[in-house]
């Protein structure tokens, strides 16, 4: 079985883009989560998404975004980048919503400059 | 406010050298969770635990869920080169979003 999928692996962006990045959760699996990683902050939630509906979200600027489609795969959306955007962005797939056992993708490596 | 405290933060050992991580919180939680991530990865599960007291094994690791559900360790017997890497642990409160804490950024030392 296929494990998360996260287009693209690399990203250099400059300030004041936007971008967006993709995950394909594993096959059956219905809920997808958005985290971002920083050598400072560590794993920081953005948000979840359950067919198709945001169920939680991180403490993070509206310009952060989401969304899910029919077939699970989710997108997110950076607008207005900041240098600060620069991160490793990670997207989770489980089951379901109570089913808290992520599988991890590996990643989007985002650059701002 | 960080739910869940990583101890210690960074760790550099010799190998055959044995280590404990810890991962500490104020709160209850239903499940623990800890994964070990590697450079230019994403985390991957290592092992979940669910009740309080629980110690489940995975070859030379050992992990520990505390009586009341709020902490945990992961010690390691004889560390090798390859476990090297950053490990993480992440609560869940029912069907509330998984709680990371820092991690812990482990290197052994051929």
């Amino acid at each position: 079985k296929a494990g998360v999928t996260q287009t693209p692996r690399y990203l250099i962006k400059t300030r004041g883009q936007q971008v967006t990045l993709s995950c394909s959760p594993i096959s059956g699996h219905r809920s997808v989560s958005w985290y971002q990683q920083t050598p400072g902050q560590g794993l920081q939630f953005l948000f979840e998404y359950f067919s198709e509906t945001q169920r939680n979200k991180g403490n993070f600027p509206g310009r952060f975004s989401g969304r899910q489609f029919s077939n699970s795969r989710s997108e997110m959306n950076v607008s207005t980048l900041e240098l600060g955007d620069s991160a490793l962005y990670l997207c989770a797939s489980s089951l379901g919503p109570a089913k808290n056992i992520q599988y991890f993708g590996a990643g989007t490596r985002l650059s701002v400059l | 406010t960080q739910l869940l405290e990583q101890s210690p933060q960074f760790l550099s050992i010799q190998e055959g050298e044995n280590l404990t991580v810890y991962c500490n919180s104020s709160s209850v939680f239903s499940s623990l969770q800890w994964y070990r991530q590697e450079p230019g990865e994403g985390p991957v599960l290592l092992v979940t635990v669910v009740t309080g007291g629980e110690v489940k094994k995975l070859k030379r690791l050992t992990f520990q869920f505390g009586d009341a559900r709020k902490d945990s360790s992961l010690h390691i017997t004889a560390a090798q080169t390859g476990d090297t890497g950053l490990y993480l642990c992440a609560g869940s409160q029912g069907a509330q979003k998984l709680v990371f804490g820092q991690g812990t950024r482990l290197t052994i030392n051929p």
